[in-house]
């Protein structure tokens, strides 16, 4: 099964920074790509996803992330974060099993 | 039902008993996980149930830990002899035939005292 690394445990940022998480899954082949966020008390809900065409996915809330299939990377992007944008945020790929990444914790100060 | 579902939301256990965690995936979903989710940690994959195939138990930790899935449908995750260290929410998903994906329940906070 993939193996999927976020590079950042926890990050912290001020309202309206930007915001960019890594992903990288361990080898190639036909996979789909998820982000998972997970509020506060609350469960997990999908943020987007990418099966195939363009590698640049737009996903709720302002959020995309593109896949660079040469890099095994699905990166997570947010142009200007709010403070309800606090939660954390896991990486998942399925290949023919969901696999996820540790998950980072992220905190946004109003 | 309209989600998955879990049961118990939360259960308080003393260590050495046994525990039942149910969850009811969401009807015609043929893929079900099991995860564990402790505090500071990320999703730690515990068992994959795939339509009528053999399940993917490689993520199970112990042989206290055991699961099965009935009529490819309802699924029950059993912890035997239950130990402080198996504290943490317990999350069940499913996903549709396409594997499109996964569906969360609210998960089941196992806490042993």
């Amino acid at each position: 099964a993939q193996s999927v690394s976020q590079h950042n445990h926890h990050v912290i940022l001020s309202e309206a920074a930007s915001l960019e998480l890594g992903c990288n899954y361990s080898y190639g082949g036909t996979v789909n790509l998820f982000w998972y966020v997970q509020y506060p008390g609350q469960h997990l809900q999908l943020l987007l996803k990418y099966f195939s065409g363009d590698p640049l996915v737009k996903g709720i809330k302002g959020f995309e992330a593109e896949f660079i299939k040469s890099k095994f990377s699905f990166n997570l992007r947010k142009p200007s974060v709010q403070w309800s944008d606090t939660a954390e945020y896991f990486c998942a790929v399925n290949d023919y099993k969901l696999s996820f990444g540790a998950g980072t914790t992220v905190t946004v100060r109003a | 039902g309209a989600g998955v579902s879990q049961s118990p939301s939360n259960k308080v256990t003393e260590k050495g008993k046994d525990v039942e965690l149910r969850c009811d995936p969401i009807s015609g979903h043929t893929a079900l996980y099991w995860y564990r989710q402790s505090l500071g940690q990320g999703l730690e994959f515990l068992i994959y149930f795939q339509g009528n195939s053999a399940p993917d138990k490689s993520g199970l930790p112990s042989d206290r830990f055991s699961a099965e899935r009935t009529g490819g449908s309802v699924s029950t995750l059993t912890i035997q002899r239950t130990q402080q260290e198996d504290s943490a929410v317990y999350l069940c998903a499913s996903t549709p035939p396409s594997g499109t994906e996964a569906f969360f329940g609210q998960g089941t906070r196992l806490t042993v005292v």
